[in-house]
């Protein structure tokens, strides 16, 4: 089974900043099924990125994801007041889906 | 507009059974592959189960597997979690999520049901 460690665990940044979250897996694994969601306190995940790097419906531009092989990276160019929360990382492999256990982003 | 709609969530003792329901609209459903995922109270997200479109394809995650059973009724646009056995770290709140098609993603998640397993 696949693991997926996100880091860091909280990101303290203020408004404007760049955001830059990282995923690694356990394993090479492809990145066609890695995907990035946002959860805000109360409120079901969001699909941000699938396919490591393609934006679902909807999403701002500010929102980028790269990667492969075992390293994957979630950016957010400019920090809106609305994008405080907390991402998770997903992949998909063998039948199973995994999740990271998430990176918090916090205003400072 | 996609929806998912949960319910059948609640307190519920340790050993005992409920039965989750996700009621779908807004897409078509019986084109589309549906998850479980729970969410532990102040944890992570947990992949449980999913099930393919005609309900012959189905998958578990390790935690759950021989206590929970997935089934889908496409003329009622619904998907189900019958949960048995049920115990404290069985506690959480479940999201019905939409298969992103090849994707290997959710992209619609609906909004939730908590399930509470104590005595």
């Amino acid at each position: 089974e696949v693991v997926l460690t996100q880091s860091p665990g909280t990101l303290s940044l203020s408004p404007g900043e760049r955001a830059t979250l990282s995923c690694r897996a356990s394993q090479s694994v492809t990145s066609n099924y890695i995907a990035w969601y946002q959860q805000k306190l109360g409120q079901a995940p969001r699909l941000l990125i699938y396919g490591a790097s393609s934006r679902a419906t909807g999403i701002p531009d500010r929102f980028s994801g790269s990667g492969s092989g075992t390293d994957f990276t979630l950016t957010i160019s400019r920090l809106e007041p609305e994008d405080f929360a907390v991402y998770y990382c997903q992949h998909y492999g063998n039948s199973r889906w995994t999740f990271g256990q998430g990176t918090k982003v916090e205003i400072k | 507009e996609v929806q998912l709609v949960e319910s059948g969530g609640g307190l519920v003792q340790p050993g005992g059974s409920l039965r989750l329901a996700c009621a779908a609209s807004g897409f078509t459903f019986s084109n589309s592959g549906m998850s479980w995922v729970r969410q532990a109270p102040g944890k992570g997200l947990e992949w449980v189960s999913y099930i393919g479109t005609s309900s012959t394809t189905t998958y578990y995650s390790d935690s759950v597997r021989g206590r929970i059973t997935i089934s889908r009724d496409n003329a009622k646009e619904s998907v189900y979690l019958q949960m048995n056995s049920l115990r404290a770290e069985d506690t959480a709140v479940y999201y019905c999520a939409k298969y992103y098609s090849g994707m290997g993603s959710f992209d619609y998640w609906g909004q939730g049901t908590l399930v509470t397993v104590s005595s």
